[in-house]
């Protein structure tokens, strides 16, 4: 079936960027998305991309999406310790929704 | 393995009707969430309830009802269904509520 595939963790100093990347098989994907896990109730969605785009910057944030290659990034760009966080990549087409299994972001002063 | 299994995958429901979503988890988590998910506006928290026997509000709870119905089970229902309540419908679990969440396939309501 498809899927979406991320790193578990990722470890990074404050003040550096952090990138995080993901894997994905669906070539009918049309958003992808990142989510922010933080303790608390639920997901924070980040930011999304529509598939026919290759680049989304918002503040801190950018998205890059090579649909060729079916890779998602997302930089941090000035990693805080408020970023220290789980981040969910999804993907979904017209039908579905499929998650990744989410990267552990552990900032360090 | 089965995770975090929802049923039903696809149900279409008249205004009005109503109907129960399912969820059950076998990973022994004591957190359980529901979401709905529209197109480009991501995942929104429906209910949640952080462990057996409490059930809390999310960001968008009106128009459903949740029962936790033991650690495993936590069920969703609309009670008389309107066509803005067309959406996917998530659930997910985590050991507690810092802890990594999984999810379920996710079930498709169309509304007409």
């Amino acid at each position: 079936g498809e899927d979406v595939e991320q790193s578990l963790f990722l470890s990074v100093r404050e003040g550096d960027s952090s990138v995080i990347n993901c894997t994905y098989t669906d070539s009918s994907s049309t958003y992808l998305y990142w989510y922010k896990q933080e303790p608390g109730a639920g997901l924070q969605l980040l930011t999304y991309i529509f598939s026919n785009m290759d680049m989304k910057q918002d503040q801190r944030l950018t998205v890059l999406l090579n649909k060729k290659d079916k890779h998602l990034s997302l930089r941090i760009a000035d990693t805080q310790t408020g970023d220290s966080a789980i981040y969910f990549c999804a993907e979904s087409n017209n039908n579905d929704m499929r998650f990744g299994a989410g990267t552990r972001l552990t900032v360090k002063p | 393995n089965a995770g975090v299994t929802q049923t039903p995958k696809f149900q279409v429901l008249k205004t009005g009707q109503s109907m129960t979503l399912q969820c059950a988890q076998d990973m022994n988590h004591n957190s359980m969430y529901w979401y709905r998910q529209d197109p480009g506006m991501g995942l929104r928290l429906i209910y949640y309830s952080a462990s057996e026997g409490t059930t809390d509000k999310g960001e968008v709870p009106n128009g459903y009802n949740v029962s936790r119905l033991n650690k495993r089970e936590f069920s969703l229902r609309l009670e008389s269904a309107a066509p803005s309540q067309t959406s996917v419908y998530f659930c997910a679990s985590s050991v507690g509520q810092d802890s990594k969440a999984f999810f379920g396939q996710g079930t498709r309501l169309t509304v007409v």
